[in-house]
Formats: structure tokens, sequence, C-alpha cells
């Protein structure tokens, strides 16, 4: 069993929608809970990250983390076509010399169609 | 542009051949990781830098592959004698040391195929 569990989609969802994107992991450890937006053939965009339990917002972004139940959440409200993307969960722990590496799901593909 | 940059975006090589790519971080960033990333996976660490301390290593970073970050500025990833399974993506990151690995910034990528 890997550490952090994304299903890889496709999630297909009309414009305007609601869209919910989960992950789940193992290392009771994590203390820091990352979504990175990447697009095709480009390099992972840091959208947010939340330490340990709670919720934050940033515009159409909100993250989840429930600690007691090792899963995290992403919700994205009036998704746009542009949204379209693979989004990947990162966590991190505190490693040996504080470097708190994160370790990333596979990522789930989006697709926001018009 | 102030972002992660790396180069080359793409390299085609052939099996045996060594091939070196380069990164270069936001300026003030001192903390520089490299990842692995194939198709249909999320980035897979390989090692990071404090300055030019290289200060973690990944199992998956074998004896062929070597980096450096000379006067912790710019980095290199060097794959000696490459491999078909060698084949992905190469990711540059930064982050401030005070930030956190949680704060990272990646580049666009360098795109390895090998035949």
């Amino acid at each position: 069993q890997k550490e952090v569990e994304q299903d890889p989609g496709p999630l297909s969802v009309p414009e305007g929608a609601i869209v919910s994107l989960n992950c789940t992991y193992s290392n009771s450890a994590f203390q820091y809970f990352m979504w990175y937006r990447q697009y095709s053939r480009k390099g992972p965009e840091l959208l947010m990250y939340t330490y340990s339990s709670g919720n934050k917002e940033d515009g159409r972004f909100t993250a989840q983390v429930d600690k007691s139940s090792k899963y995290i959440s992403l919700f994205i409200r009036d998704s746009q076509p542009s949204d379209s993307a693979t989004y990947l969960c990162a966590m991190s722990a505190a490693a040996s010399g504080g470097s708190y590496i994160p370790t990333f799901g596979r990522g789930t593909s989006l697709i926001v169609h018009p | 542009d102030t972002g992660v940059s790396q180069n080359p975006r793409h390299k085609i090589t052939k099996r045996g051949q060594n091939v070196t790519f380069r990164c270069d971080p936001i300026s003030e960033h001192n903390r520089l990781y490299w990842y692995r990333q194939t198709l249909g996976q999320g980035p897979e660490f390989l090692t990071y830098f404090q300055n030019e301390a290289q200060l973690e290593k990944s199992r998956l970073l074998s004896d062929r592959f070597s980096a450096e970050r000379p006067k912790g500025s710019f980095s290199t990833l060097e794959i000696q004698r490459t491999e078909q399974g060698d084949s992905a993506m190469y990711l540059c990151a930064s982050s401030l040391r005070l930030a956190g690995a949680h704060e990272q910034f990646f580049g666009p990528g360098t795109r390895l195929t090998v035949l």
C-alpha cells in the first residue's frame, strides 16, 4: 500500500460544477498537506497548503484535512474549463534535518467541459 | 521571468549515453530539490540541497545519478550510462529554508527519452 492514495480519474464535470478531489494517507506523522495543479507537460504549481487539521479557503478553492480519518479534500467551486488539469496532493512530515520532503499522490485528472 | 528554470526542456538520447540537466532556482531560495515523474504518477523525490550541501538522497538515486550545486546557486543532475527506464520528466523545485518544503516552486521540467 502506498503512503498516499489518490484516484487517477479522469473526473469529468460540466462548467460551473463543484468539484471534490480527495486523497487518503497512512502515515500519521504527516503535518503539512499540499495541493498542486499540473497542466499537461508542465511542472506542478502550488495551489495551497494546510498545516495539521482544518479548512483553508483561497478564492474558489477550499482545502480540508481530517487527520482522524487520514483524509484530505480539495473543493473547487464554479469550476471553469481552465481548471482542467491534473491535481496532485502531497504531504510531508518532519524528517532528519527538518527537510519535510513531501510524498505525492499520483494525481487526479480533472476535465471541465463547457 | 523570476521562476525556476530548467534546461534543456527535452532531451533524447541513446541507451548508454550520459546526460546532464541544469536547474536555476528562484534567486533567493536556498533549498533546491530534484524529482522524477513518470506518466500517470506523482513526482518522486530524488535529492535535495540546502545551499551547496546535499542533505538528503532517495534510494531511487542509484550510483549512476549524481547531483551538484556548486556555490549554492544553480544545480546539475547527471545520469551516466542511461537506461530506458530512466525515461521520465525530471523536475526541479526550490524553496526558502524558513518556508520549508511545503512551499516548493517547481520548474517546467526536463523530459528525457532514452531510446
